[in-house]
């Protein structure tokens, strides 16, 4: 079946422990991105990568980081997470930039 | 970063009405995408509209591509109780940069 898996699903932290959310696609896809989702505010766009070892920063890029050295990982990075950082991540993949992107089913992050 | 206006934020209607939503923005855009959000899930593409004037049927949703490039618009009739969820429009500008913008959302109640 295609699809985009994240992991974990959920994810609860204190403020300064790094963690990684991981996200695979196995659908061959070129172009992949992670979002955060909070409330009012829609998607909003933390980096995205248009192909193996090229990434670029969103518009949220501060406090995470990102790595794409196989096309069909996208894992997403907090060196130390703050409280802020609490919200839910989409990871989304597409064949191009400029194709329809398909989303993973999240990953609820909660920092105290 | 850049927001679509949609509207309206939220919907309860009664199982069987028709359903409007729309999304409008000063900027021109190539593409426009629907998504429907259910709770727990992540987006899931719904309808993709690729040129301005185009008209374009998934079942019972239908979804038109604003002659302005400006904005778009989805019409689901007859609704169903499992069209409840947060319908999300987004739109990919025409200048070059492989970056969607995502409108806000609205929320649907379907009521039985």
């Amino acid at each position: 079946e295609a699809q985009v898996t994240q992991n974990p699903r959920y994810l609860i932290t204190v403020t300064g422990k790094k963690l990684t959310v991981t996200c695979s696609q196995n659908m061959n896809h070129e172009y992949m991105s992670w979002y955060r989702q909070d409330p009012g505010l829609g998607l909003r766009q933390i980096y995205y990568s248009m192909n193996v070892e090229v990434t670029d920063k969103g518009d949220v890029p501060e406090g995470y980081k990102v790595s794409r050295k196989e096309k069909r990982n996208f894992p997403l990075i907090l060196e130390s997470p703050s409280p802020n950082q609490t919200s839910l991540y989409f990871c989304a993949s597409s064949f191009t930039g400029s194709s329809p992107l398909h989303f993973g089913n999240g990953t609820r992050l909660t920092v105290t | 970063g850049q927001q679509l206006n949609q509207s309206p934020q939220s919907m309860f209607i009664q199982e069987g009405e028709d359903v409007s939503m729309n999304c409008t923005s000063s900027s021109i855009f190539n593409t426009w995408l629907w998504y429907k959000q259910e709770p727990g899930e992540g987006p899931v593409l719904l309808i993709a509209l690729y040129k301005a004037g185009e008209l374009t049927s998934n079942g019972r949703l239908t979804a038109q591509f604003g002659i302005t490039r400006k904005d778009s618009f989805l019409n689901i009739s007859a609704s169903i109780p499992s069209d409840v969820g947060i319908y999300f429009c987004a739109g990919l500008r025409s200048s070059g940069t492989y970056k969607y913008i995502f409108g806000t959302g609205t929320r649907l109640k379907v009521l039985a």
